[in-house]
């Protein structure tokens, strides 16, 4: 199974900040890894595929980039809603796994 | 739209087999690259991927779950169905379906997912 290691595990950050969040595969996976947000009690919401496509809906200011076994995950401008848990998720093999996750909270 | 709802039972015992249901809409699974797969999350946790089948009867399982997992498809009903065999009160976790879409030249990412169904297992 291929490994995806994101970090941080947790991130403290306020409205208006620029943040990253890293995910590293075990082996080279090209671009096909998928981000996901995730709201307590709700299911995953798709945010980024194919490394860096914006699902349709998505605001502009999530963006990803990467390529081969190390990808980003930016947000460029916090907003309220913003605060929620993030994983990466491979496409390349079977399973397709996921990162741990990334808790965004408040600061 | 499309939209996936899971259905089962809410708690089962230890060594009994898991039965879940997702029926969906808003898509067919006789269409070339779709698909439906399986997700989990125990309380407080990550997500594990768990079975994903395919318009085509391609039927891909977690290796580590392989041997007590089942995942079939009923196209005219638009369901899916998940078994899982020997239950243990590690299984206990919200259990989602999710619609898999083509993506490029990769399959299986999952634009939709259904609201999850929490399965705990107890005695």
């Amino acid at each position: 199974d291929i490994q995806l290691t994101q970090s941080p595990s947790f991130l403290s950050a306020s409205v208006g900040d620029r943040v990253t969040i890293t995910c590293r595969a075990s082996q080279g996976i090209y671009s096909y890894l998928a981000w996901y947000q995730q709201k307590p009690g709700k299911a995953p919401k798709l945010l980024i595929y194919a490394a860096s496509i914006l699902q349709s809906g998505v605001p502009s200011t999530f963006s990803g980039s990467g390529s081969g076994s190390e990808f980003t995950l930016t947000i460029s401008s916090l907003q309220p809603e913003d605060f929620a848990t993030y994983y990466c998720q491979q496409l390349n093999s079977y399973p397709r796994t996921f990162g741990q996750g990334t808790k965004l909270d408040l600061k | 739209q499309i939209t996936l709802k899971e259905s089962g039972p809410t708690l089962v015992k230890p060594t009994q087999t898991l039965t879940l249901t997702c029926t969906f809409s808003g898509f067919s699974l006789r269409t070339n690259g779709v698909g439906v797969g399986w997700i989990r999350q125990p309380p407080g946790k990550g997500l594990e991927w768990l079975a994903l089948i395919y318009w085509d009867n391609d039927k891909r399982y977690s290796p580590s779950l392989k041997s007590r997992l089942t995942i079939t498809k009923d196209t005219s009903k638009n369901q899916v169905v998940l078994t899982m065999t020997n239950m243990d009160p590690v299984d206990t976790a919200t259990y989602y379906c999710a619609h898999g879409r083509k993506a490029g030249d990769s399959y299986g990412l999952f634009d939709y997912w259904g609201q999850g169904s929490l399965v705990t297992v107890s005695s």
